[in-house]
């Protein structure tokens, strides 16, 4: 139990579009969801704390107008790369927390945006 | 969240136990120490996470010092698909509390 899939695992866009990555939770619901980047060779770093219904809670430094998310269910939130440019090129990876009681987030595969 | 360092790498043969330090020194008490790891190109998979007793479970063994300053992950039989970056994270329980991963520590395993 407790899988978490991402969609897509790779995309290569062009500089200047928009691409939407989508984080699901398939066997439980997730009222908290969360959004990170990594760079190659680097940590992960988080860029926002997604809640059910309410708006995203971004980390200090990260543009809540370039990195849209919505959690607009308790099994799904989406992160949306607007205007990708080459320095947005990194792994995406989320997690989701079930709810009270359960002491671990649950991450996904991870998705690996390419910008040219 | 109190701050922890842990070696940037070890290796270890396989079959043998690969012990993974940590320190937190400023830990409080109501803190927990957590480990994930990540493999490469994955996204991270909790491994285990304690307060202050010592804690085992089917992936792993964690070893907290009394003063809780410092903890050892243990995996007993290190296995090829044991390499990864394992990351040593202290914060408050509750799993809905956000994640900040430090640099961890590779661990490499070794035929």
């Amino acid at each position: 139990g407790a899988v978490v899939s991402q969609h897509p695992s790779r995309v290569i866009c062009k500089s200047g579009t928009s691409v939407k990555i989508e984080c699901r939770s398939l066997d439980f619901q997730a009222t908290t969801m969360f959004w990170y980047r990594q760079f190659p060779k680097q940590s992960l770093m988080l860029m926002a704390t997604s809640n059910e219904g309410s708006k995203a809670t971004y980390e200090q430094g990260v543009e809540k107008d370039k990195f849209l998310i919505n959690h607009a269910s308790l099994t799904l939130s989406t992160l949306t790369v607007t205007s990708a440019h080459p320095e947005d090129s990194s792994f995406y990876i989320c997690s989701a927390h079930p709810g009270t009681g359960v002491y671990t987030q649950y991450f996904g595969p991870g998705t690996r945006l390419t910008v040219l | 969240d109190a701050k922890t360092t842990q070696p940037t790498s070890m290796d270890c043969a396989e079959g043998r136990a690969a012990n993974l330090p940590c320190n937190h020194s400023t830990i409080s008490g109501n803190e927990y120490v957590y480990w994930y790891r990540q493999i490469h190109s994955q996204g991270p998979q909790y491994i285990i996470h304690g307060l202050k007793n010592n804690e085992t479970n089917e992936m792993a063994s964690l070893i907290i010092t009394e003063d809780r300053k410092s903890s050892t992950l243990i995996l007993p039989h290190a296995t090829l698909r044991d390499t990864a970056v394992y990351y040593c994270i202290v914060r408050v329980g509750g799993g809905a509390q956000k994640l900040v991963f430090g640099q961890g520590t590779r661990l490499t395993i070794n035929p």
